[in-house]
């Protein structure tokens, strides 16, 4: 769901781990579910996108893993680098609907 | 290949002045058009989508309206900025049936003073 009126939680990894940032959704209907990364001063950019009929999807050195059983999304960076620093969001909505919904968004901070 | 184009980058406009933000489009036809609104260290805030030309969703009440005069032309106007209007303005686009995957330009910084 939307949380505009929080302050962003962050994630602090050191470069080369492994970071999982996590999302919880609230409408059930809910099919189609996608991360996006903003660098700041930038637009977000889409990063991998799941629909509700999987559970797991994977990218080039991320992953997303969903549970509609209690409602969870999750990105999973691989071998973390500085240039993943930046601010994710997920989004969700059902196909057929005219907008989507993000979530507040984790600041994902790589310490060399 | 699709294109969206936001401007002007950055904008700072004095309380009780007019506001006029332009997006286009291109590269596809009929597009859904958004336009959120994104506070300094903050999540996106869906302030208008358009899923055709004259079409326009308001989600929340406020200072600001939307027009969509051309299919791939979206504006956000105000006729008096207030203070609280300042933030990180981001135009976006999708296409039915693509699972609404959203394409957003590169954003407006809006500070009124």
């Amino acid at each position: 769901g939307e949380s505009v009126g929080l302050h962003l939680p962050t994630l602090s990894v050191q470069e080369g781990d492994n970071s999982i940032i996590n999302c919880a959704y609230s409408n059930s209907a809910s099919d189609y579910f996608i991360w996006y990364k903003q660098e700041s001063g930038k637009g977000p950019q889409f990063i991998i996108d799941i629909r509700s009929n999987m559970d797991k999807r994977q990218g080039q050195r991320v992953t997303v893993l969903l549970n509609k059983t209690v409602k969870h999304l999750s990105l999973q960076i691989a071998a973390t680098q500085p240039g993943d620093s930046a601010v994710y969001f997920c989004a969700e909505n059902t196909i057929s609907s005219g907008d989507m919904r993000f979530g507040a968004g984790t600041r994902l901070t790589v310490k060399p | 290949s699709q294109t969206i184009h936001q401007w002007p980058a950055t904008l700072v406009q004095p309380v009780g002045s007019p506001l006029s933000l332009e997006c286009t489009v291109e590269g596809t036809s009929n597009p859904n058009l958004y336009w959120y609104r994104q506070a300094a260290g903050r999540g996106l805030q869906l302030l208008f989508y358009s899923v055709g030309i004259g079409q326009i969703s308001s989600e929340v009440p406020q200072n600001l309206s939307a027009s969509r005069p051309q299919d791939r032309q979206f504006i956000l106007s105000s006729k008096k900025l207030l203070l609280s209007d300042s933030g990180f303005y981001l135009c976006a686009w999708s296409v039915w049936g693509q699972g609404e995957k959203l394409f957003f330009g590169s954003g407006t910084q809006l500070s009124v003073l």
